[in-house]
């Protein structure tokens, strides 16, 4: 079975503080390909990142970063010096080869300015 | 502009009566897909489409019916509402299956009485 848990329902901020958000995944496909996507509060949906499960390689992108360890089935997302414009819920997805496309219950950032 | 629209984006209606919420996309993606969006569950896929005439149940399909008969649409259908299909609708494409990431529209939201 396919499954994304992020276990942080809601993360409190103060502004230029770093959070990181966690996200774990379950699958027994060896190819499969994960996501994160952000819900500002005007509700669209935005593509942030696509990470295959053959790169390894940590991303960075001006204050955010993510870091893919299949080890741990996780695919957490950091973002530095955080601002008030970051406050949205973020979504972690995971997509396999079985077509379906699976999303976390999504972890809601505040930051505090 | 690419874009995925959805309509209507607000929609009270009543127990049982049939609706319709539409999906199109401009980009001439393969992959569509629908996802209904509530407190505390994330987004979870109804019906994804592969390609025209290629239909699939996600995780929550039950009351529901899509149809791909062209390319650009992918009308979502509840053919005899109930109450607990209240929610936040939203249609997404993608270039392709699982690899690519999805573009989103803006959601409908639904409210059966």
């Amino acid at each position: 079975a396919q499954k994304v848990t992020q276990a942080q329902t809601e993360i409190s901020v103060v502004e230029k503080e770093d959070v990181t958000l966690d996200c774990v995944y379950e699958t027994r496909d060896t190819t499969y390909y994960l996501f994160w996507y952000k819900q500002p509060p005007s509700g669209e949906l935005v593509f942030l990142i696509r990470r295959n499960s053959f790169d390894e390689q940590n991303e960075i992108s001006g204050r955010y970063s993510w870091n893919f360890q299949k080890s741990t089935s996780s695919f957490n997302f950091t973002i530095t010096a955080s601002q008030v414009v970051d406050s949205a819920v973020y979504f972690c997805a995971l997509s396999t080869t079985g077509n379906q496309f699976y999303f976390g219950t999504g972890t809601s950032l505040t930051v505090i300015p | 502009e690419a874009q995925v629209t959805q309509n209507p984006r607000y929609l009270i209606t009543v127990t049982g009566k049939k609706l319709t919420v539409t999906c199109s996309q401009n980009m001439n993606h393969e992959y569509m897909s629908w996802y209904r969006q509530d407190p505390g569950l994330g987004l979870r896929q109804i019906y994804y489409s592969m390609n025209v005439e290629v239909t699939d149940k996600g995780d929550v399909p039950e009351g529901y019916k899509v149809s791909r008969k062209e390319k650009r649409n992918f009308p979502l259908i509840l053919e005899s509402p109930s109450p607990n299909q209240t929610s936040l609708y939203f249609c997404a494409s993608s270039l392709s299956i699982s690899y690519n990431e999805q573009f989103f529209g803006p959601g409908t939201r639904l409210t059966v009485l």
